[in-house]
């Protein structure tokens, strides 16, 4: 069964410091991969996706992730923190031809002024 | 346009009792689907509907756990004989499926607590 792997629950940088976010996955297969945003009391946002077009994927609000096969990853980037991105971030995947999907443990990230 | 919405947003019932949990999907969305979300994991999936059945419940984890969507449009998410485990955040999400992958769209969820 198709796993992903957050690597810490909990990130903190100070504003306008680099974001990074891991995410690995662990089919051999390459699968359609994710990250959701969910801010408190409010339902996950999409951010954005990888279908097997460009391996570096930009989304909203600044964030972008780029799809590495020869390392299993989709690791979650953004140049410049700001207090506004203070949630918690959720990679997910899903195997090709399987619509569900297979969401990590999350990462909450700090964002300390 | 209008989002996913669930109601309750809040259940709280005892132990052994009987819920149901309702979502409205965008309108539109044909693909369906419930996840579970337990504090501080990931949501996990339960099923999946196109049009009116389901076509993955392989998420459901024991037979109390029941869905439906006979219109092919509003679904509940059905859990007999509730047990304190239970207790999670239910997420529903929809989608306009497209080729090979598609968004989903989640809704805010539904809190149900077990006493």
């Amino acid at each position: 069964a198709q796993s992903v792997t957050q690597l810490g629950s909990h990130v903190s940088v100070s504003e306008g410091a680099l974001v990074l976010l891991r995410c690995n996955y662990s089919s051999s297969v390459p699968p359609y991969l994710f990250w959701y945003v969910q801010y408190p009391n409010q339902g996950l946002q999409l951010l954005l996706k990888y279908t097997s077009a460009a391996t570096l994927v930009k989304g909203i609000n600044g964030f972008e992730a780029e799809f590495k096969k020869s390392e299993t990853s989709f690791h979650l980037t953004k140049p410049s923190a700001h207090m506004s991105d203070a949630a918690e971030y959720f990679c997910a995947v899903s195997d090709r031809g399987r619509r569900a999907l297979t969401f990590g443990s999350g990462t909450r990230l700090q964002v300390q002024p | 346009g209008a989002g996913v919405s669930q109601t309750p947003s809040n259940k709280v019932t005892e132990k052994g009792k009987y819920v149901e949990l309702r979502c409205d999907p965008i309108s539109g969305h044909t693909a369906l689907y419930w996840y579970r979300q337990s504090l501080g994991q990931g949501p996990e999936f339960l099923i999946y509907f196109q049009g009116t059945g389901a076509a993955d419940d392989s998420g459901l984890p024991n037979d109390r756990f029941f869905a439906v969507r006979p219109e092919g449009s509003v679904s509940t998410l059905k859990i007999q004989r509730t047990e304190r485990g239970d207790s999670a955040v239910y997420l529903c999400a929809s989608s306009s499926p497209s080729g090979g992958t598609d968004t989903q769209y989640f809704g805010p969820g539904t809190r149900l607590t077990v006493l």
